[in-house]
């Protein structure tokens, strides 16, 4: 089915494990976004993508890498998985003629 | 650096009453406005945006906003409540000519419905 697609919805992680969260989009939009939504600061951006290829930092992309080899496809990796970044972690698209963003349903993760 | 406040944390309102969820923005430059939803355990959904022309901006749902550049606001309205309308609102706002910039979201306002 064509939309954005998150996998997996909901992971338990040990701290220190590597962790990647993936973001699957069929419009091949040409924008993609990380942001990760905590109780009291709302939606923050973690990283973003203008294109295949071509990241950039968001507010908080400490801890955090992406990459971007396909348009499809923008996967988060938390290197070495810490508590603080316990939250919920959506992934949203956006074409490049217009700002609307579309987004996944989220994954919850919880580091323990 | 354009932002967005969102004064009220959470709103409780009687089924059938109105509502105004309020949203200012900081920035110089013409802004592009957009209020999303999110329900409980859900992504976030657009309701409206506006980036030109007529101030009201009618969206799904029944909800509409009210662009002001005096007061900097674009607040989110509906005439009358429903029980489905209990969620999470977001407004966002970007650089107009900026570029495809990311969003900029305020933190949200919850929304509550009681009978």
């Amino acid at each position: 089915d064509a939309g954005i697609t998150q996998s997996p919805r909901y992971k338990i992680t040990e701290t220190g494990r590597q962790v990647t969260l993936m973001c699957h989009q069929t419009w091949s939009h040409s924008y993609m976004f990380w942001y990760r939504q905590d109780l009291g600061h709302g939606l923050r951006l973690i990283y973003y993508s203008a294109a295949a290829d071509i990241t950039d930092k968001g507010e908080v992309p400490d801890g955090y890498v992406v990459s971007r080899s396909k348009t499809e496809n923008f996967p988060l990796t938390l290197e070495s998985a810490t508590r603080s970044q316990t939250s919920v972690y959506f992934c949203a698209s956006s074409e490049l003629s217009d700002y609307e963003q579309y987004f996944g349903p989220g994954t919850r993760l919880t580091v323990t | 650096a354009q932002s967005v406040t969102q004064p009220d944390i959470h709103i409780t309102v009687s089924e059938g009453a109105s509502l105004e969820l309020r949203c200012n923005y900081s920035y110089g430059a013409t802004p592009y406005l957009f209020w999303y939803v999110q329900s409980p355990g859900q992504g976030l959904q657009l309701l409206l945006k506006y980036f030109s022309g007529d101030t009201l901006v009618q969206g799904i749902k029944g909800f509409e906003a009210e662009f002001k550049r005096s007061q900097s606001s674009f607040n989110l309205r509906k005439p009358s409540v429903h029980w489905s309308d209990a969620a999470e609102y977001f407004c966002a706002v970007v650089a107009l000519n900026s570029g495809n910039t990311p969003l900029v979201f305020g933190k949200g306002t919850r929304l509550s419905v009681i009978a």
